[in-house]
């Protein structure tokens, strides 16, 4: 079955980076685009951007570009997201998507000094 | 501010019929694809409505969608406890390049 199975939670200090990864199985990678998702605690879902993993192109939220940065590797059929220059407003559950569905399990980020 | 305006709650008793809207503009619902997610707590949002009015396989068939204008609806039937949840309308917004969400509408089975 389609499956994305996305890397542990992480803590980061403001200021750092983090990198997310989405391991797909159970279909063609490179026939669906990659979205992702965050949430934080109590609140709604916010699109960050896409990547298409045939031609690499991306596509970013205006908030999140030029600290943002989503990335494919066909030979490992996983995408990355990197966000940069962290704050404890990006304390979030972030989450891949194949298109529209379905979504990997989240991965918790927690910002904190 | 979300893109697409949802209620923030709604509620209903076992085997009613309730109804989400979710308004927006023609940039999105009036110009694209609305697609409906239910989100259980402490999980990842699934797929309940998807290019509109569509149930993805293993939806149950109390699930409907609507859309018309720059409006949609979501229409849970036969209300069961195992609905109550967060549900999301979601489109793609041109003006923006972006897809966009409502903001949640919690249903609460009484």
């Amino acid at each position: 079955q389609v499956q994305l199975v996305q890397s542990g939670a992480e803590v980061k200090m403001p200021g750092a980076s983090v990198t997310i990864s989405c391991k797909a199985s159970g279909y063609t990678f490179t026939d669906h685009d990659i979205n992702w998702v965050r949430q934080a605690a109590g609140q709604g879902l916010e699109w960050m951007g896409w990547m298409n993993p045939d031609s690499g192109d991306t596509g970013y939220a205006q908030k999140f570009r030029g600290r943002l940065s989503i990335t494919g590797d066909t030979s490992t059929r996983t995408a990355y997201m990197e966000l940069r220059s962290l704050t404890s407003d990006d304390s979030a559950v972030y989450y891949c998507t194949r298109g529209w569905d379905p979504w990997g399990q989240g991965t918790q980020v927690t910002v904190s000094s | 501010q979300s893109a697409l305006t949802q209620p923030p709650s709604t509620s209903g008793t076992p085997g009613q019929r309730v109804t989400i809207s979710c308004s927006g503009s023609s940039s999105n619902i009036g110009n694209n694809f609305v697609h409906w997610f239910q989100q259980l707590p402490g999980t990842a949002p699934t797929l309940v409505i998807t290019l509109n009015n569509q149930r993805p396989s293993g939806v149950p068939d109390r699930f409907s969608g609507s859309a018309s204008g720059t409006s949609a609806s979501l229409v849970i039937s036969g209300l069961r406890s195992e609905d109550e949840a967060t549900y999301y309308c979601a489109s793609w917004d041109d003006s923006l390049s972006a897809r966009v969400f409502g903001g949640g509408t919690q249903l609460t089975v009484l």
